[in-house]
This record gives structure tokens, C-alpha cells and sequence, in this order.
């Protein structure tokens, strides 16, 4: 069964450092989407992602993030200057129906990022 | 107002109870309804759809009421193997978004 890969499983950074996460979503899917889980908390949709371009952001999704597609199978989370507040799991995740958003999305095994 | 809120839990039943959990959404433009379960540190899965006509699944039965914005999840005969935080997800008309809902623990003991 196809499914979402996540690189690292884990990564630990220093404050102010840069991170990259990197996810290859399933390879006949279009929408690609990053989402975080802070620890004891709920699931958030941070950005999806369609056709080379940021399709919807939420709040969170601020000017430290970007999100890059620099080759045909690869995904990727960027945050420029990490914080505290940033530890958490990141999930990506992807979906392959055009016209149909509730179409399932299949949730990689996530990133866990622990900034210290 | 919570967007997703759902009962806190933990539930915790003896193996072959029914379990019931409920969600409600404050969003009336939300147009998709899931129920994803969670096990501990991993990734959501998605566990059912929920269809306005609701729908079932083997031991598993979903409602939704569009009128009073809720959703449920019914679990008979419950396994070992249900243990696990079952997360009520909703999305807008249009949007791709997931919108969670912070999740219902479950434990079924032997």
C-alpha cells in the first residue's frame, strides 16, 4: 500500500537555528499539506499546497515558514529562525481528488522537532 | 466557541462493550465529516467518513446531524485493539483545510 514518508523522524535544533522537514507524499497525488501537533494538543493545519503553489495557510503558517516542492517527489517544511514554541510533530500529508476536498488524506508517520 | 469540540473522555470499557463518542462543530459551511483515530505518537488515520444518510463500517457507525452540528461515532463489541484517541474532524465548503478536534481517549480493557 502507498504511503507518505517523513525524514527525520526526529530532529533536535537549536533556538534560531533553520530546520528542514522533508516528507515524499504518494506518487500519484496532487494537494500536498503540512500540519503540527503540539504535544497534549490537537492536530493544526498549517499550509496545503497544489500546482507550485501555497493553495490555503492558517495563522500559524507565518513568514518563518515556506514550504518547497524542489523536485518531482519530494515535499518540503522550512522554518527559518526556530523558537521554542515551534516543538512539536509535524505531520504531511497528501490527497489525489481534484474535485473533491473530502477526499481522504493519508498522514505521513511525522516529524518530531524539539527545539531547544 | 471551540471549532471542533468533542467529549473529553478517557473511556475507558471492558472488551465487547458499545462505546458512544459525540462531536459538535460551530462551523454551519462545514461540508466534510471524519472520524480519525489516533494511536499514541503516531499520525491520524482516517477511520470513516460521516454521510449525511450516516454510514457504517463492520463494528463501527457514523451520524451526522447537520441541524444541531453533530456528529457521532458508534463502537460495538469493542477489541484490545480500539484503544485509542478517535478524533472528530471537520472542512469548510471549499476548503481543503482539516479542522481537528482535540480527541476522545479510549481504553478497552480485558
Amino acid at each position: 500500500e502507498p504511503e507518505v514518508t517523513q525524514t527525520p523522524s526526529h530532529q533536535v535544533t537549536q533556538m534560531g537555528q533553520e530546520v528542514i522537514l522533508r516528507c515524499v507524499p504518494i506518487s500519484n497525488h496532487l494537494y500536498f499539506y503540512w500540519y503540527r501537533q503540539i504535544l497534549g494538543q490537537k492536530v493544526e493545519f498549517l499550509v496545503s499546497f497544489y500546482n507550485n503553489e501555497i493553495s490555503e495557510k492558517s495563522e500559524i503558517f507565518d513568514d518563518q515558514f515556506s514550504v518547497e516542492r524542489p523536485d518531482g517527489s519530494n515535499f518540503t517544511l522550512k522554518i527559518r529562525s526556530t523558537k521554542l514554541e515551534d516543538s512539536a510533530m509535524y505531520f504531511c500529508a497528501s490527497s489525489d481528488r481534484l474535485q473533491d476536498p473530502s477526499y481522504e488524506q493519508y498522514f505521513g508517520p511525522g516529524t518530531r522537532l524539539t527545539v531547544t | 466557541r471551540k471549532e471542533v469540540e468533542q467529549d473529553p473522555g478517557p473511556f475507558n470499557v471492558p472488551e465487547g462493550a458499545t462505546v458512544a463518542f459525540n462531536c459538535t462543530y460551530s462551523n454551519s459551511a462545514s461540508q466534510s465529516f471524519f472520524w480519525y483515530r489516533q494511536d499514541c505518537r503516531k499520525e491520524p488515520k482516517l477511520l470513516m467518513s460521516v454521510y449525511s444518510s450516516g454510514n457504517e463500517d463492520g463494528r463501527f457507525t457514523a451520524q451526522l446531524n447537520r441541524a444541531s452540528q453533530y456528529i457521532s461515532l458508534l463502537i460495538r463489541d469493542s477489541k484490545l485493539s480500539d484503544s485509542a484517541t478517535y478524533l472528530c474532524v471537520v472542512n469548510l465548503a471549499g476548503r481543503r483545510a482539516l479542522t481537528f478536534g482535540s480527541g476522545t481517549r479510549l481504553q478497552v480493557q480485558p
